[in-house]
């Protein structure tokens, strides 16, 4: 498996809670993605990177935030957490076109 | 925009036997990327194959193959001699040979293998 780690794996919490789910890789990787996948569905981008201090908003509009600070650390932070954001979120790294390599996920359910 | 479909939501097969998962995707873009990818239950997504679209050779990877056409938009996957260890959700996704490397990922297909 890659060496790509997502803290916590799973999560549960009150409303109006900041969280921050962590997402690390020790491959070097540049590109950094973050993915959001309801039960059974496909994975939608939220949020990218093509390196440090390089972020993108991805196809699926999400009121979360990214940071870009280390190669290796891509933690996305909701500030105020809402049954909506109940979900699943998978972070995902790649050097290269051919592959991406995925994270446990992060299974989130918001109260 | 570009779309991926997946039209089976759920796939049946014995163990040993073949089974073929559908998958067709829109596109204007002339070169780009075709993947499988695997997601077992409470465990990490996987790469199972993918094709380059500029190649007319289907990919091939041990029991795992595809069927690319092109002009048709699809990219079937075809299991051989499955294995319970093939029980998973398969995603299939798209991305484009230039610019953004973001992939678009279709539904999904939940593959049961009965024994």
């Amino acid at each position: 498996e890659a060496d790509i780690y997502q803290t916590p794996r799973y999560l549960v919490i009150g409303t109006g809670k900041k969280i921050t789910l962590e997402c690390s890789q020790t491959m070097g990787h540049d590109k950094m993605y973050w993915y959001q996948q309801d039960p059974g569905m496909e994975l939608h981008l939220i949020h990218y990177s093509y390196g440090v201090n390089s972020t993108e908003k991805g196809d699926l509009s999400s009121e979360s935030t990214v940071s870009r600070i280390r190669t290796e650390h891509f933690p996305l932070t909701l500030e105020s957490a809402r049954p909506s954001h109940t979900s699943q979120y998978l972070c995902a790294s790649s050097d290269n076109p051919l592959e991406q390599y995925f994270g446990p996920g992060t299974r989130l359910t918001v109260t | 925009a570009q779309t991926v479909t997946q039209s089976q939501p759920e796939m049946s097969v014995q163990e040993a036997e073949t089974v073929t998962l559908s998958c067709t995707y829109d596109t204007s873009e002339s070169d780009y990327y075709l993947f499988w990818y695997k997601q077992p239950p409470s465990r990490q997504m996987i790469l199972v194959i993918r094709q380059e679209a500029y190649k007319q050779q289907n990919a091939t990877e041990n029991r795992f193959s595809v069927n690319f056409q092109k002009a048709a938009k699809s990219f079937s996957l075809k299991i051989s001699d499955s294995q319970l260890g093939d029980a998973a959700m398969y995603f299939c996704a798209y991305r484009r040979s230039r610019g953004a490397q973001k992939l678009v990922f279709g539904q999904g297909t939940r593959l049961t293998i009965n024994p």
